[in-house]
């Protein structure tokens, strides 16, 4: 079936470095979403973006998060800069429309490592 | 406030014996709630998914799901669970509105021999 992949699996950086992780959504997919696992946590929703904007964020998007999917590439996070809070698995969806039967597909985390 | 709860972290069962997971949800109106599983270094995938309708889902490997109005539940069932079901399991509530996900923190399931 279709798949959203996400690079690295794994990234781990000194605090208050820059990082961005990559998703690759599936091909004909509009609505894209980042969430945000914690260990031992419940996965939770940080932002969801159509057509080059923001549609919503929680209050875990912080202002040192940022979203972009420049030319249809990857579908990224940038957190600049990094606190050790951030340290979590971050997961990527995509959808091709919002409601309906839509369902989100996810892809596999990246594990993020904030020292 | 929506949410949804999986009262049990940690399920261990014997191969072949039947399963239940269980989920509870909190949630203003008719959700739609969805079932996902979690294989080791994967991303999520849908086991099945609850649209208003028919309260019994079937889903992908043998699994189904009751939604249950009066209870504010989702619960998980297989009837013969196999060694390769070990893994994480997942529910989750969409939201109406931005169509964000709610997730519960997970059940691990274990099987035996």
């Amino acid at each position: 079936g279709p798949k959203v992949l996400q690079i690295p699996s794994h990234q781990i950086i000194d605090m208050g470095q820059m990082v961005t992780l990559n998703c690759d959504p599936v091909s004909n997919h509009l609505y894209f979403y980042w969430y945000k696992q914690i260990l031992g946590q419940q996965m939770e929703f940080l932002v969801n973006f159509y057509n080059g904007k923001v549609m919503e964020k929680s209050k875990l998007f912080k202002d040192q998060f940022s979203v972009e999917r420049p030319d249809g590439s990857y579908f990224t996070l940038k957190i600049q800069p990094t606190a050790l809070e951030d340290s979590a698995v971050y997961f990527c969806a995509s959808s091709p429309r919002l409601g309906g039967h839509a369902e989100q597909f996810f892809g596999p985390g990246t594990r993020l490592t904030v020292l | 406030a929506q949410s949804v709860t999986q009262p049990d972290a940690r399920v261990t069962v014997s191969e072949g014996a039947s399963l239940q997971l269980r989920c509870k949800y909190s949630y203003f109106g008719t959700p739609y709630l969805f079932w996902y599983v979690q294989y080791p270094r994967q991303g999520l995938q849908l086991l099945l998914k609850y649209y208003p309708g028919d309260p019994v889902v079937q889903g992908v490997n043998g699994f189904e799901a009751e939604f249950s109005k009066s209870n504010s539940s989702f619960h998980l069932r297989k009837a013969s669970v196999h060694w390769s079901d070990w893994a994480v399991y997942f529910c989750a509530v969409r939201i109406t509105g931005n169509y964000k996900y709610v997730f519960g923190a997970g059940t691990r399931l274990k099987v035996i021999a």
